[in-house]
């Protein structure tokens, strides 16, 4: 079964760091494309950013262009998020996102998500 | 950007009811929608893609119709375990890919 698990979540001031991780199992992660999509509590789906499976493709959100740093690491099955410059708008729970192949855009798995919290 | 607008946004009916979810697109993103279903706690779970193809291992029960600005999700006959809510989710014109605000099914 395929499994994502994200990692590295947690209260944070505005204006902090933190560097978001989702490791993947059960599938060969170098071929897939990933997202992050994102969920502030009690609210929509959020995609936030996307990275093709060399990792020489990477779009953001509007919203967190500049201060959002996508990338993957092939040879260790993971997928990083750094985000940066957090503000109270960017609570949520973060989800890795596996992209349907084929159907670049859709996503057939998600993790479980790991909740990023910006508060003083 | 695309915008995806759902309606109802809540949906109250009964099991063994018929459910009909709409998704309608401020521009034409040809057959290139998807659907979701996301449960309390849950991460969402792909149900639909391509506005009408069910995902490996989705009830015959969700189907999926539409294509340009107009689509709709149809449970043909509620289980209990249906009851959460729905996300229409667009790739026809991207980044960004973007997703409806949700419709959420509750019991009656």
């Amino acid at each position: 079964e395929v499994q994502l698990l994200e990692s590295g979540g947690g209260l944070v001031q505005p204006g902090g760091s933190l560097r978001l991780s989702c490791v993947a199992s059960e599938f060969t992660f170098s071929r897939y494309e990933m997202n992050w999509v994102r969920q502030a509590p009690g609210k929509g789906l959020e995609w936030v950013s996307y990275i093709s499976s060399s990792g020489t493709t990477i779009y953001y959100a509007d919203s967190v262009q500049g201060r959002f740093t996508i990338s993957r690491d092939n040879a260790r099955n993971s997928l990083y998020l750094q985000i940066n410059s957090l503000r109270a708008e960017d609570t949520a729970v973060y989800y890795c996102a596996r992209v349907f192949r084929g159907y670049s855009g859709y996503a057939d798995y998600w993790g479980q998500g790991t909740l990023v919290t910006v508060s003083s | 950007e695309v915008v995806l607008t759902q309606s109802p946004a809540t949906l109250s009916l009964s099991p063994g009811e018929r459910a009909t979810l709409s998704c309608r697109a401020s521009q034409s993103v040809s057959n290139y929608l998807a659907w979701y279903q996301q449960k309390p706690g849950q991460a969402p779970r792909l149900l639909i893609y391509d506005a009408s193809n069910r995902a490996t291992g989705i009830p015959a029960r969700f189907s999926g119709s539409g294509s340009g600005t107009d689509f709709t999700l149809t449970i043909s006959s509620l289980e209990p375990e249906d009851f959460a809510v729905y996300y229409c989710q667009q790739r026809s014109n991207w980044p960004p890919i973007t997703f409806g605000q949700g419709t959420r099914l509750e019991i009656k």
